[in-house]
């Protein structure tokens, strides 16, 4: 089945500067990443998806690149804010949603 | 439209006993996947619904189980409970066309098995 690995788990980032997260995935058969959001006690709410005939999307401050030949992707978030400070979970599908194990990020203001 | 909601919010149960969870989804959609959601694993793939038929299943004991209905609301069912099983259920909605239709979570039901 897919396995999707996230880097780094825990990342803290200076107000104002960008922050990346990395994704791969097993299953080249995948081919839907979205990227989701989980502020604390609160759902997973989806901030951006890519799909696999784009290379890359953008959306305002937050933006996606996707690899296929090397199997990995990546959420870049610009000009960070206080209210960026959650977990991130990124995800693949092929038949079914398989989710990496989150990256906690930290916004130092 | 309202967002996907689930019942209850919270449960305390014992070990060896029963519960039944539920997830009412976005008006529309037909798909229905659960995940259970724990510090250590993060999320984990139960199974998922569409048109009353289970169409992908995890990899999880048969304790697990759902179902869904015609209105597409669905229900997941945990029997002889255990404390490993003590976690935040979350159920997803999406329509969908395709597979790679965007999910939609519910707020989650939290379970504690003591």
């Amino acid at each position: 089945g897919e396995n999707v690995e996230q880097h780094p788990s825990t990342l803290s980032v200076q107000e104002g500067d960008s922050a990346v997260i990395k994704c791969t995935y097993s299953d080249s058969a995948s081919n839907y990443f979205p990227w989701y959001k989980q502020e604390l006690g609160k759902r997973p709410q989806l901030i951006i998806d890519i799909r696999s005939n784009v290379g890359e999307k953008k959306d305002q401050r937050i933006a996606v690149t996707l690899n296929k030949t090397a199997k990995h992707f990546s959420l870049h978030i610009t000009e960070t804010q206080p209210e960026d400070s959650a977990v991130y979970f990124c995800a693949a599908r092929e038949e079914k949603l398989t989710f990496g194990t989150g990256t906690r990020l930290t916004i130092i203001p | 439209k309202a967002g996907v909601t689930q019942t209850p919010r919270y449960l305390i149960k014992t070990r060896g006993q029963q519960v039944t969870l539920s997830c009412s989804p976005i008006s529309g959609h037909r798909s229905v996947s659960w995940y259970q959601q724990t510090p250590g694993q993060g999320l984990q793939f139960l199974f998922e619904y569409f048109s009353e038929t289970q169409r992908n299943k995890g990899n999880f004991p048969g304790r697990f189980s759902g179902r869904q209905f015609s209105n597409s609301r669905s229900e997941m069912n945990v029997s002889t409970l255990e404390l490993g099983d003590s976690a935040l259920y979350l159920c997803a909605s999406s329509l969908p066309q395709l597979a790679s239709d965007t999910q939609y979570f519910g707020p989650g039901t939290r379970l504690t098995v003591l």
